[in-house]
């Protein structure tokens, strides 16, 4: 079946790091992969997307890369600030049919000041 | 058209009493989707709508759950009989027909099962 697994959190940095938050995911078909950020009290914003293998999705400084081989898509960033403090999740959907997600767990990122 | 609306926000009810949400999505998107969300776990895939056929639906939507999408406009979630397990976060998206789109999220509604 689809799934998606995604680091756990919380992730605590301090303004102006290096940000990873690792995602891997199973999947049958070909995938298009996501992520999504969620601000406290507010619904899922699309962070970025890649519909194909060595596609990279990029938006407001993060980046990630579809890779196959590895079945990840990995959400970097190489400087944060502190308004990127939210949750994170990554999703999938196979373009068949319903385009349906199956998202994460999540990952809370928390950036200090 | 200022994205997929919600209605309510939030929602505190007794155990057994029935509840019913509202989403308004993005005017010109045929797809619709509702997702529940607990505590610290992303959204689980409720039940899907092409235009107002309901064309797949989860096994978490239990015979107390039922989805309506009357005209291809708006949609209804009502849960009957609720019980504590139902309190989450329920989340309402929607996409265009066209393929490798998005989907864009409403801001959920909150459900409190006292």
């Amino acid at each position: 079946g689809n799934s998606v697994t995604q680091m756990e959190g919380p992730v605590t940095l301090s303004e102006e790091a290096f940000l990873t938050i690792n995602c891997t995911y199973t999947a049958t078909g070909y995938p298009s992969l996501f992520w999504y950020v969620q601000y406290p009290g507010e619904g899922l914003q699309l962070l970025l997307k890649a519909t194909k293998a060595d596609d990279k999705g990029s938006n407001k400084g993060f980046e990630a890369t579809y890779r196959k081989e590895t079945t990840s898509f990995h959400l970097e960033k190489g400087s944060v600030q502190v308004s990127d403090s939210a949750v994170y999740f990554c999703a999938l959907n196979v373009g068949s049919g319903t385009y349906k997600y199956i998202f994460g767990t999540g990952t809370r990122l928390k950036v200090l000041a | 058209d200022t994205g997929v609306s919600q209605n309510p926000r939030h929602k505190i009810t007794k155990r057994g009493q029935n509840v019913t949400f509202r989403c308004d999505p993005i005017s010109e998107h045929n797809r619709l989707y509702w997702y529940r969300q607990t505590l610290g776990q992303g959204p689980e895939f409720l039940t899907y709508f092409q235009n107002e056929a309901q064309l797949e639906k989860s096994r978490l939507l239990s015979d107390r759950f039922s989805a309506e999408r009357p005209k291809g406009s708006f949609s209804t979630l009502e849960i009957q009989r609720t019980e504590q397990g139902d309190s989450a976060m329920y989340l309402c998206a929607s996409r265009p027909g066209t393929a490798n789109t998005e989907a864009f999220f409403g801001q959920g509604t909150r459900l409190t099962v006292v």
